[in-house]
């Protein structure tokens, strides 16, 4: 069984650009959910997607936005972007949000 | 506010010794606790889950328990490739919103 893909694996993108990054999940899998990890805060969560909608969502600005497809495959996308989002963004998913989630390799992102 | 505390942040030992890894955890209406390990630059790979008081799991070398405040992760004569970073989440439910909050992580260096 495949495990979860995350698209692109690295990007450099300047200050003030937008970027989108992409997850598919395990099949079979209907929860996805969005982690940014970072030296100094570690890993934390950003939001999760059920069936296309949105269920929960940690404490980012409105920056950070998301969206999940009819197959379950999401996207999330940072507009103006920021030195400090430089970061390892990773997508886990989970056939529910109240069981195992498998992560993705992540999206080594590089604001300059 | 939902917390997870790991100790020690890093933890170098030989090949062979035994010790044990700590998560405790202060959180609202707790459904769970996750074991991950993560590589460099990679994503974390899953664990164990553990649900109540009293579980304990166990694979290969890795054996994890869990009580009403804390969770451990016991390393019986580790090698080398078990040297990772070593992340404890747990899943909470609050006002509605799940999601998994991770603690810093142990560094674990097994030196040959």
């Amino acid at each position: 069984k495949a495990g979860v893909t995350q698209t692109p694996r690295y990007l450099i993108k300047t200050r003030g650009q937008q970027v989108t990054l992409s997850c598919s999940p395990i099949s079979g899998h209907r929860s996805v959910s969005w982690y940014q990890q970072t030296p100094g805060q570690g890993l934390q969560f950003l939001f999760e997607y059920f069936s296309e909608t949105q269920r929960n969502k940690g404490n980012f600005p409105g920056r950070f936005s998301g969206r999940q497809f009819s197959n379950s495959r999401s996207e999330m996308n940072v507009s103006t972007l920021e030195l400090g989002d430089s970061a390892l963004y990773l997508c886990a998913s989970g056939r529910t949000n109240q069981e195992t989630q498998y992560f993705g390799p992540g999206t080594r992102l590089l604001v300059l | 506010e939902d917390q997870v505390t790991q100790s020690p942040e890093a933890l170098r030992l030989q090949e062979g010794e035994s010790s044990s890894l700590n998560c405790s955890y202060t959180v609202s209406g707790l459904r769970g606790l996750f074991w991950y390990r993560q590589d460099p630059g990679k994503g974390p790979e899953f664990l164990f889950t553990l649900y109540s008081a009293g579980e304990e799991k166990e694979k290969e070398r890795l054996k994890a328990t869990l009580t009403k405040k804390e969770s451990f992760l016991h390393i019986t004569a580790p090698k080398p490739e078990d040297s990772a970073t070593y992340l404890c989440a747990v899943h909470t439910s609050l006002q509605g919103a799940q999601k998994l909050v991770f603690g810093q992580g142990t560094r674990l260096t097994i030196n040959p």
